[in-house]
């Protein structure tokens, strides 16, 4: 089977930094993605890695480790509108044309 | 750039009756386009992927007499919802990759179906 494990729900504050787990445990792996989604809308593309380490993309890092099936997202000096939906995906195989199969997703909230 | 259309954005409809819904990219070639289902709350389910010109994978579980696609040109998918039910009301999204990066996924913004 396949299946990643991320947190449900995290809380913080305006500034501060949070960081997002996932641990996966799929047949194949390809690499580990993270989206973003807003209450009724469409996720959008966050990151990407498929070798171990981390990525920097502006307030949002991610990292991944393979040997430990484990990657997280990194966001720093959290704004208002970063309340929303945080999704890992892993790509199982990417002869398959980049399947992603989605955890269930953290729902982030920023307080003032 | 990578811009991806759906259409409709919601549609309600009469249990029986079936609903086709577009996806569209706008600005690109897209090789491979998939189709997820998404419940309150809940994260994305892989449905099928289509790749042009021919037929499309479908998931465990996912019925493809019910759920009919077509993957005719490299810009334009459609999924089919036929004999409506209920059940099958949820937030149906298209994705697609472009020719030789499947590294990252553009989401359509989405199709909110309600079932009467």
């Amino acid at each position: 089977g396949q299946s990643l494990e991320q947190p449900s729900e995290v809380t913080a504050v305006e500034g501060a930094i949070v960081q997002i787990n996932c641990t996966y445990q799929t047949s194949g792996f390809y690499g580990l993605s993270w989206y973003q989604q807003h209450d009724g809308g469409a996720p959008t593309f966050l990151s990407y890695n498929a070798l171990d380490g981390l990525e920097e993309t502006g307030r949002f890092s991610s990292f991944l480790s393979r040997s430990d099936s484990y990657g997280y997202l990194l966001l720093q000096e959290l704004q208002m509108k970063d309340s929303a939906s945080y999704f890992c995906a892993v790509m199982g195989d990417g002869n398959q044309g980049g399947k992603l199969i989605f955890g269930q997703g953290t729902e982030l909230s920023v307080k003032p | 750039g990578a811009v991806v259309s759906q259409h409709p954005s919601w549609v309600i409809c009469k249990s029986g009756t079936s609903v086709k819904i577009e996806c569209r990219s706008l600005d690109f070639q897209a090789t491979t386009m998939f189709w997820y289902r998404q419940f309150p709350k809940q994260s994305l389910m892989l449905m099928a992927t289509s790749n042009e010109g021919s037929k499309a994978t479908y998931e465990q579980g996912v019925e493809k007499d019910k759920f009919l696609i077509n993957h005719a040109s490299l810009t334009l998918s459609t999924l089919t919802v036929t004999s409506a039910h209920p059940e099958d009301s949820s937030f149906y999204i298209c994705s697609a990759t472009g020719t030789g990066n499947y590294n990252e996924q553009f989401f359509g913004p989405g199709t909110r179906l309600t079932v009467l």
